[in-house]
């Protein structure tokens, strides 16, 4: 069973340009929803988690800009700019502590390359 | 801090071999610990969770268990195949559900 829908798969990023990725929940027994980065040499890094609508964070990290944003209930979104170098973007969603599994579920990722 | 520490990057084996990845953790809260599995192209996926010391998570031929005097847990495999080639991450859930995820080892099993 699906519980996230990503999208798009993946991207090529002009140097300088932005970029928007969306990401859907299906499933609303795991209303956290959060953002990873996973770099080229397979690192995994937590972003963000955003947790209501209206919901907004931004950040820097080395390589990238992010802003991010809890939409609805179901949508969340994240926006990368200033890329320098490639990585995937992993949505996640998991549930309320204490309301189901302490388990993080994993999109299919957005593959992005600077170009 | 919540912190994992995962020191194998890359490990390659024959089929039916052994396989043993160890990582250490740090945490002020009661710990629980898991084991994601990437494979090619994918998003990671749980593998294995372990939430008592010394007692065994199993999955898929996969066995896990952490040592609390050591803070250290590792995932094993007695028999390894060619499909078990893929980047596994041993996580930490730490204080607020926060996952702190490990560098990840890359297993490659060649036949």
């Amino acid at each position: 069973v699906t519980l996230l829908e990503q999208n798009p798969r993946w991207r090529l990023v002009p140097r300088g340009q932005a970029v928007n990725l969306r990401c859907i929940l299906k499933n609303s027994q795991y209303p956290w929803m959060s953002w990873y980065q996973q770099d080229l040499q397979k690192q995994l890094q937590w972003l963000f988690t955003l947790r209501s609508p209206g919901d907004k964070e931004v950040k820097s990290l080395p390589g990238a800009d992010y802003l991010a944003t809890r939409v609805t209930d179901t949508e969340l979104r994240l926006q990368v700019a200033n890329m320098s170098q490639g990585r995937t973007l992993y949505c996640t969603c998991s549930a309320i502590p204490g309301q189901g599994h302490t388990e993080v579920f994993f999109g299919k990722g957005t593959r992005l390359t600077v170009v | 801090g919540d912190s994992v520490t995962q020191k194998q990057g890359q490990v390659t084996l024959s089929e039916d071999d052994f396989l043993f990845i160890n990582c250490t953790y740090s945490t002020t809260t009661y710990p629980t610990l898991l084991w994601y599995v990437q494979y090619l192209g994918q998003g990671p996926q749980l593998l294995l969770k372990v939430t008592t010391a010394n007692n065994k998570g199993i999955s898929r031929g996969f066995e896990a268990t952490y040592d609390k005097g050591t803070t250290s847990f590792h995932l094993q495999k007695a028999s390894v195949q060619e499909s078990d080639s893929a980047v596994y991450f041993c996580a930490l859930v730490g204080g607020y559900q926060n996952f702190y995820f490990g560098k990840g080892t890359s297993l490659t099993v060649i036949p």
